[in-house]
């Protein structure tokens, strides 16, 4: 089947726009996850959902960021008043988590590469 | 938090050459990943493990929970084997945790 998707793939935005990243996990998966990855850096965990509940935010750097799966699949990812340093690639990725609280292999979408001007 | 360290950062080696990348983390955890991401490309699972060891092809993982340590080995190894490879736990040590990311190992093999 499909992987996880996202989109945009790139994301130009002027310093003070709002921006709105999407992904859409593997169909099924329980656990969705975003991760922002800087230039040369590896992945930093943002937040995290099981089902629509958003069960973990704190890796999310200012108020500016704001996660939502109202429906406990597809999920967004809103960056308010961009700044440059929220420049990177943010990256998705989905679990099965068929076994509550037991780790399971996470997958992961191709990314969206946010630049900030 | 957890906290991730991996070694080497770098890593050159020839063709054909056993490859060794360690990683070691701060707080007891369920499992521990190990992730492939090519140049501009998406990342891969490799291995999900919890204990002693798993083999996918050429490449072997093994874990000692005991002394919070891992690694990852290639053999006969290949120039596409070239990425980085990355060390993941869950961040805060839990087993469905969001993952913590060691900084990741750049491997060239050269022909």
């Amino acid at each position: 089947g499909a992987g996880v998707s996202q989109s945009p793939r790139y994301k130009v935005a002027k310093r003070g726009q709002d921006v709105a990243l999407r992904c859409d996990p593997i169909s099924g998966h329980v656990s969705l996850f975003w991760y922002q990855q800087a230039l040369g850096q590896g992945p930093e965990f943002l937040t995290y959902f099981q089902n629509e509940a958003q069960l973990d935010k704190s890796g999310l750097p200012s108020d500016r960021f704001f996660a939502e799966r109202p429906e406990g699949s597809v999920s967004t990812l809103k960056i308010q008043r961009t700044q440059q340093e929220d420049s990177a690639v943010y990256l998705c990725a989905s679990s099965l988590a068929a076994r509550e609280f037991i780790a399971d292999t996470q997958y992961f979408g191709p990314g969206t590469r946010l630049t900030v001007l | 938090k957890n906290e991730v360290e991996q070694s080497p950062q770098n890593l050159t080696a020839q063709e054909g050459e056993f490859i060794t990348i360690n990683c070691s983390y701060s707080v007891g955890i369920s499992a521990l990943h190990w992730l492939q991401q090519h140049p501009g490309g998406g990342i891969v699972s490799l291995f999900m493990l919890s204990s002693g060891k798993k083999k996918h092809g050429r490449l072997i993982a093994t874990i000692n929970i005991q002394e919070k340590h891992s690694s990852l080995h290639i053999t006969a190894s290949h120039p596409r084997d070239s990425a980085v490879y990355i060390c993941a736990v869950p961040y805060s040590g839990g087993g469905a945790d969001g993952l913590t990311f060691g900084k990741g190992t750049h491997l060239i093999i050269q022909p």
